[in-house]
């Protein structure tokens, strides 16, 4: 099994719908993160936790909101959806303390929205 | 000053090739630069990764090299195969408060390896 595991892996929706994408992991580790990929723009964060009482904006956190249930467990909110939120989404993890601040990732959830 | 520029967005490299990707940085507290490897279909993962006090660190085909005045690293890939084909991205971050930050990742390249 993924150390980092995102569901859904593919999620078609369409504009104004709510979304929510669920990562877990089995790492271990305290710090986890929600990235956005989108061609030519590279990986940017958008919302990061150090552990299950800190949450922090990233660069792009307009439209997101997240919830950390536990260590394991972080999950990411579009309220409502819309088209330009069209992108692959990665969950991550890290120790700092510990691998020098590399980052575990997720295999992905593609979303699109119509 | 935050921001990492990579170049190029993308390369094509014969097998057997020497595949070079650059990247710069402005932010002189940057202590850590790592590139990630991402196949399709799957989440980027730790390539190689490098810290000022050395120039240059080697892991088998692939080499980072620093150059700490210019505010530049690269990625060199001797003798590239098509298995290398994937997006390369750098990154770095600073280390403070007993631990390191987080990454600033580059925009990515799309490397491609003909055979």
């Amino acid at each position: 099994d993924a150390d980092v595991t995102q569901t859904p892996r593919n999620r078609i929706t369409k504009t104004g719908k709510r979304i929510m994408l669920e990562c877990s992991q089995t790492k271990g580790h305290d710090r986890m993160y929600w990235y956005r990929q989108d061609p030519g723009l590279g990986l940017r964060l958008i919302y990061y936790s150090f552990d299950v009482k800190d949450i922090n904006k990233g660069e792009i956190s307009d439209g997101y909101s997240v919830s950390r249930q536990a260590q394991a467990k972080f999950s990411l909110s579009l309220e409502s959806a819309i088209p330009n939120q069209t992108a692959l989404y990665f969950c991550a993890t890290s120790d700092p303390m510990r691998d020098a601040g590399e980052l575990f990732f997720g295999e992905g959830s593609r979303l699109t929205v119509l | 000053q935050q921001q990492v520029k990579q170049s190029p967005q993308s390369l094509i490299v014969q097998k057997g090739g020497i595949s070079i990707i650059n990247c710069a940085y402005e932010n002189t507290a940057f202590d850590y630069f790592p590139w990630y490897q991402q196949f399709p279909g799957k989440g980027p993962a730790l390539l190689i990764a490098i810290r000022p006090d050395v120039s240059e660190k080697k892991e088998g085909r692939f080499t980072i090299s620093f150059n700490k005045s210019a505010k530049q690293f690269s990625l060199h890939i001797m003798d590239s195969q098509p298995g290398d084909s994937a997006t390369y991205f750098c990154a770095a971050s600073i280390y403070y408060g007993g631990s390191q930050g987080n990454l600033i990742f580059g925009k990515g390249t799309k490397l491609s390896v003909k055979p």
